[in-house]
């Protein structure tokens, strides 16, 4: 089975503080995606990365940046967290055209 | 226009009946679909794809393409109130796009 794990559940941080959500995964899918999901409003995508230190803006990138080193870590990061970024954050893994797989989610609440 | 229009529901089935949830979608070059169930306060789990024309069958879930329609289904069979779940339909051209999801409800 497709493991993609995110390395919090439950993250509360302070406004403007730099704030790192991390996600593994472990079968050697070449895509990875950042979502956030707030109610009412869907998933909506954040960055994408198709390969090894390649990155794309996906429908809300502002205020967030994407790391890909190795292929199976894909980091978000809030560069000055604001409340508005409070959320449920959810990464998933994908090979080419196949479905996506999503880590457990982490909630997000900057205070 | 959405890519992925779903009906946000919800959709309310009493227990055993068959719940029915559609999706229609934009771009006629889609090629292939998904369906997902998402817990509340949890994340979307895969429960089917389908990439060619008409019927899937897994279980108590039944998937129905019809790309000249430009429309997906999702039929579940013999509802339980465990099924009771917002379900995402997600189709994909180049791109991946989510539908904003249907709310089922399950009543006993």
């Amino acid at each position: 089975d497709v493991k993609v794990t995110q390395s919090s559940r439950y993250l509360v941080k302070r406004t403007g503080e730099k704030v790192f959500l991390e996600c593994v995964q472990d079968m050697d899918h070449e895509n990875m995606f950042w979502y956030r999901q707030d109610p009412g409003l869907g998933l909506r995508l954040i960055y994408f990365s198709y390969d090894v230190k390649m990155k794309e803006k996906g429908d809300i990138p502002e205020g967030y940046s994407v790391s890909r080193e190795k292929k199976e870590r894909f980091s978000l990061i809030l560069e000055s967290a604001s409340t508005n970024q409070t959320s449920m954050y959810l990464c998933a893994s994908s090979l080419t055209n196949q479905p996506q797989h999503f880590g457990d989610g982490t909630r997000l609440s900057i205070l | 226009q959405k890519e992925v229009e779903q009906n946000s529901g919800p959709l309310s089935v009493p227990e055993g009946a068959i719940a029915s949830l559609n999706c229609t979608y934009s771009d006629r070059g889609s090629q292939s679909f998904f369906w997902y169930r998402q817990y509340s306060g949890k994340s979307p789990e895969l429960i089917m794809s389908i990439y060619s024309n008409g019927d899937k069958e897994d279980g108590r879930f039944t998937a129905q393409l019809n790309k000249a329609s430009q429309y997906v289904s999702l039929l579940i069979r013999d509802s339980q109130p465990s099924d009771s779940a917002t379900y995402l339909c997600a189709v994909n051209f180049n791109k991946f796009y989510f539908g904003s999801g249907t709310k089922l409800n399950v009543k006993p």
